[in-house]
């Protein structure tokens, strides 16, 4: 079944604490994006991945980092986690060419205390 | 990408037709239209795309007016498992990397009810 995994679904972890929030994806899409959802705020994205070794940021990517080593994994990473990122994460994925649709994970949601 | 309009919320009966309507009056003629929705806090999933014609799959029906500026998605016999908020997104496929972002906007919050 094609699908967009994403663990741990749920997470309480304290300020500073660095955590990975995994992702991946079993359609050999080439790109692959993160996206946080906060109430009044809707879905914003965080960085994305055009293909391996190759990232970008987006339009919220302050405190996270990504990394792109296989085509088939997007960690995020926040290496010192503080409250306001307090969140819903999704991780996305999409075949390069134009107009394909893009899959959204389960999501992951982040408690930062 | 070009805004979108969508109302708030809306009610439909278990069995009948939702229709959810759009208004995206500042869409070029590189961008498409795209719906997508969301029940309760669970992954935004894909519905359907259309460009200019009217487009059918085993989920929905999308009508897009002549003049593009508007459009309506469909789902011909709503079940309680719709509800749902539902979003229509114009996206401009041949922009680079910038095709790939979704903007999503605040949505249709639909309640399908018994």
């Amino acid at each position: 079944e094609a699908q967009v995994t994403q663990n741990p679904r749920y997470l309480i972890t304290v300020t500073g604490k660095k955590l990975t929030v995994t992702c991946s994806q079993n359609m050999n899409h080439e790109y692959m994006s993160w996206y946080r959802q906060d109430p009044g705020l809707g879905l914003r994205q965080i960085y994305y991945s055009m293909n391996v070794e190759v990232t970008d940021k987006g339009d919220v990517p302050e405190g996270y980092k990504v990394s792109r080593k296989e085509k088939r994994n997007f960690p995020l990473i926040l290496e010192s986690p503080s409250p306001n990122q307090t969140s819903l994460y999704f991780c996305a994925s999409s075949l390069r060419s134009s107009g394909n649709t893009i899959y959204f994970g389960e999501g992951s949601w982040l408690t930062v205390v | 990408d070009a805004k979108t309009t969508q109302p708030p919320s809306m009610d439909c009966a278990e069995g009948r037709a939702a229709n959810l309507p759009c208004n995206h009056s500042t869409i070029s003629g590189n961008e498409y239209v795209y719906w997508y929705r969301q029940i309760h806090s669970q992954g935004p999933q894909y519905i359907i795309h259309g460009l200019k014609n009217n487009e059918t799959n085993e989920m929905a029906s999308l009508i897009i007016t002549e003049d593009r500026k508007s459009s309506t998605l469909i789902l011909p016999h709503a079940t309680l498992r719709d509800t749902a908020v539902y979003y229509c997104i114009v996206r401009n496929v041949h922009s680079g990397a910038g095709s790939y972002q979704l903007t999503f906007g605040k949505g249709t919050k639909l309640s399908v009810i018994p």
